[in-house]
């Protein structure tokens, strides 16, 4: 089954600097990773994803890159304000005419301080 | 749209005792639900998948008996957890395929004592 590894586990930035958080996978077959962000005790929240047909995709702060070759895909916050300070998880899964079940990375908790 | 119903939203329940977990897509039919556990400062673990009508999947080391799901209905999706005991207690949390990825119920937080 899928494998996905995720570093580092915690990241501590300060305000205005730059975020990366990277994931591998191991199911060549997969071919949709999304990312979320999660707040204790709360559902996770989907802040951006991208499939394996684009490289690289980008919405506003937050950019996700893609290679598929390598089996790795990465998440970019620009500019953090503390308000990004949260669990960050990726993902990965089988999408088609129905999405296969989701497998999560470790999680990274990013505290961004002011 | 594409809105999963998850309840109870906490539970504290004595060892021994069952706890039934519900989700409910209330805007789309769920043909699949995917059951999460999730352990303090931990990533979420897939435990099984129920199909609509037929028999739940489960992951490796997911005791069937003890963590009964069933998906009757293309909107209601149950699971219960059987003979609780303290090492059940967890965040639980279903999550249904939508049409552009996945959609999450509010989870449950479940204490047993």
């Amino acid at each position: 089954g899928e494998n996905v590894e995720q570093h580092p586990s915690t990241l501590s930035v300060q305000e205005g600097d730059s975020a990366v958080i990277k994931c591998t996978y191991s199911d060549s077959a997969s071919n949709y990773f999304p990312w979320y962000k999660q707040e204790l005790g709360k559902r996770p929240q989907l802040i951006i994803d991208i499939r394996s047909n684009v490289g690289e995709k980008k919405d506003q702060r937050i950019a996700v890159t893609l290679n598929k070759t390598a089996k790795h895909f990465s998440l970019h916050i620009t500019e953090t304000q503390p308000e990004d300070s949260a669990v960050y998880f990726c993902a990965a899964s089988r999408g088609g005419t129905s999405y296969g079940k989701l497998t999560f990375g470790q999680g990274t908790i990013l505290t961004v301080h002011p | 749209g594409a809105v999963v119903s998850q309840h109870p939203s906490r539970v504290i329940c004595k060892s021994g005792t069952s706890v039934k977990i519900e989700c409910r897509s209330l805007d789309f039919q769920a043909t699949t639900m995917f059951w999460y556990r999730q352990f303090p400062k931990k990533s979420l673990m897939l435990m099984a998948t129920s199909n609509e009508g037929s028999k739940a999947t489960y992951e490796q080391g997911v005791e069937k008996d003890k963590f009964l799901i069933n998906h009757a209905s293309l909107t209601l999706s149950t699971l219960t957890v059987t003979s609780a005991h303290p090492e059940d207690s967890s965040f639980y949390i279903c999550s249904a395929p939508k049409d552009s990825g996945y959609t999450f119920g509010s989870g449950t937080r479940l204490t047993v004592v």
